[in-house]
């Protein structure tokens, strides 16, 4: 059964780099023809992509987030991860790693999620 | 401002029908791209409901059904029960710019 967790600090300096990552249990992230992603939910607000990988390495940003967003793949611990620029207040958010079917489809299984605060 | 445009909130009570509407566009719902939703309950991940618009996962009652039709989507719950109280939200491919995965601003179902 495929399983996601995520790790990382819950607080962020505001201008400093966000950084999570999230371990893959019951799959291999290297994958043939695995999707990888994250999806975000600031408080009291709605959910947003982040962005997601394809296991050759390709990715796909949400254009909103694009020019500050990094995600990556780390085949030998079985992970990947998400790196977040330049961080606000406005990047307080639960984060959750997710399995992407397909780049343009659904997302199955969710991690429980991780609250990042963003402050100084 | 998402993408997607659902109502904030609906009512029922047990045992009703009630359907939640995801109002999108030409380049999302209306360029055929499939709709999913998602239910959350608060503190824990969200679910997958329907996948492909109107299939359900292993697991999933056959109370929940999705549909589509032209640029909208609709989530449809017969027999409410009380524990269908939470947050509900569709989800599609956007064409435009790049491609991206948007979601809907959500609804919030509360049963009476």
């Amino acid at each position: 059964q495929l399983q996601l967790q995520e790790s990382g600090p819950g607080l962020v300096k505001p201008s400093e780099t966000l950084s999570l990552t999230c371990n893959v249990s019951g799959a291999s992230v290297s994958g043939f023809g695995s999707y990888w992603g994250w999806i975000r939910q600031p408080p009291g607000k709605g959910l947003e992509w982040i962005g997601s990988i394809y296991f050759s390495g390709s990715t796909y940003y949400n254009p909103s987030l694009k020019s500050r967003v990094t995600i990556s793949v780390d085949t030998s611990k079985n992970q990947f991860s998400l790196n977040l620029s330049s961080v606000t207040a406005a990047d307080t958010a639960v984060y959750y790693c997710v399995k992407p079917v397909a780049r343009r489809e659904w997302f199955d299984p969710w991690g429980q999620g991780t609250l990042v605060t963003v402050s100084s | 401002q998402s993408e997607l445009t659902q109502p904030p909130s609906v009512s029922g009570a047990p045992g009703q029908r009630v359907t939640i509407s995801c109002t999108g566009s030409g380049s999302n719902i209306g360029s055929d791209y499939d709709v999913h939703w998602y239910q959350h309950l608060p503190g824990t991940a969200p679910k997958l409901l329907i996948f492909g618009t109107s299939n359900r996962p292993s697991g999933v009652p056959d109370r929940f059904s999705g549909s589509k039709s032209g640029t909208s989507a609709s989530l449809a719950i017969t027999g409410l029960q009380a524990d269908d109280e939470a947050d509900y939200y569709c989800q599609s491919y956007d064409s435009s710019l790049s491609g991206f995965v948007v979601f809907g601003g959500g609804t919030k179902l509360t049963v009476l």
